[in-house]
């Protein structure tokens, strides 16, 4: 079945350094990937997404790249701010108007 | 701006209970999802509908769950006879034509069954 699997947290970063966060994925098809972030007390909002292999998705300093031959869809951010601290979930298109998510990564920086 | 709202915020029952939650979806989202969050879990896919029609169920939604979109705009969840296992973050999505790749989601109805 599809199924998202996310490095573990949390993920304690100093403001300014580099963010990678892994995601990986099986699934049948060809789903569409996401990343969703949660600030603390607010809902799950769209971060990116991308829906095929090779795209790269991006937003708010943000990248990542789909990739079919590794099933991977990593986070990047090449400078960090205070303000990223929050949970972030890898997500894929599962069937039919459903999305799978993994776990959840917690992202926490410092200043 | 009139994002996903979701009423309560907070509810606590004792076992046993009958709890219902309420979504109100941004205007014009004809597509509704209710998900469902344990902790230290991703969300977990409930159920969707596409107006007032319901068109998947999740194997996760036991016959004491009943979701329920009656005139296309907001949506209830009720749990009956509620039990410790349910006690999760109850969550609720809207879209526009997009579907899920366009999802939008309000803060959630925490439940705790004692």
């Amino acid at each position: 079945g599809n199924s998202v699997t996310q490095m573990e947290g949390p993920v304690t970063l100093s403001e300014e350094a580099f963010l990678t966060i892994n995601c990986t994925y099986t699934a049948t098809g060809y789903p569409s990937l996401f990343w969703y972030v949660q600030y603390p007390g607010e809902g799950l909002q769209l971060l990116l997404k991308a829906t095929k292999a090779d795209d790269k998705g991006s937003n708010k300093g943000f990248e990542a790249t789909y990739r079919k031959e590794t099933t991977s869809f990593h986070l990047e951010k090449g400078s960090v701010q205070v303000s990223d601290s929050a949970v972030y979930f890898c997500a894929l298109s599962g069937g039919f108007q459903k999305l799978v998510f993994g776990t959840g990564t917690r992202l926490l920086v410092s200043p | 701006d009139t994002g996903v709202s979701q009423n309560p915020r907070h509810k606590i029952t004792k076992r046993g209970q009958n709890v219902t939650f309420r979504c109100d979806p941004i205007s014009e989202h004809n597509r509704l999802y209710w998900y469902r969050q344990t902790l230290g879990q991703g969300p977990e896919f409930l159920t969707y509908f596409q107006n007032e029609a319901q068109l998947e169920k999740s194997r996760l939604l036991s016959d004491r769950f009943s979701a329920e979109r009656p005139k296309g705009s907001f949506s209830t969840l009720e749990i009956q006879r509620t039990e410790q296992g349910d006690s999760a973050m109850y969550l609720c999505a809207s879209s526009p034509d997009e579907g899920v790749e366009k999802l939008f989601f309000g803060s959630g109805t925490q439940l705790s069954v004692l």
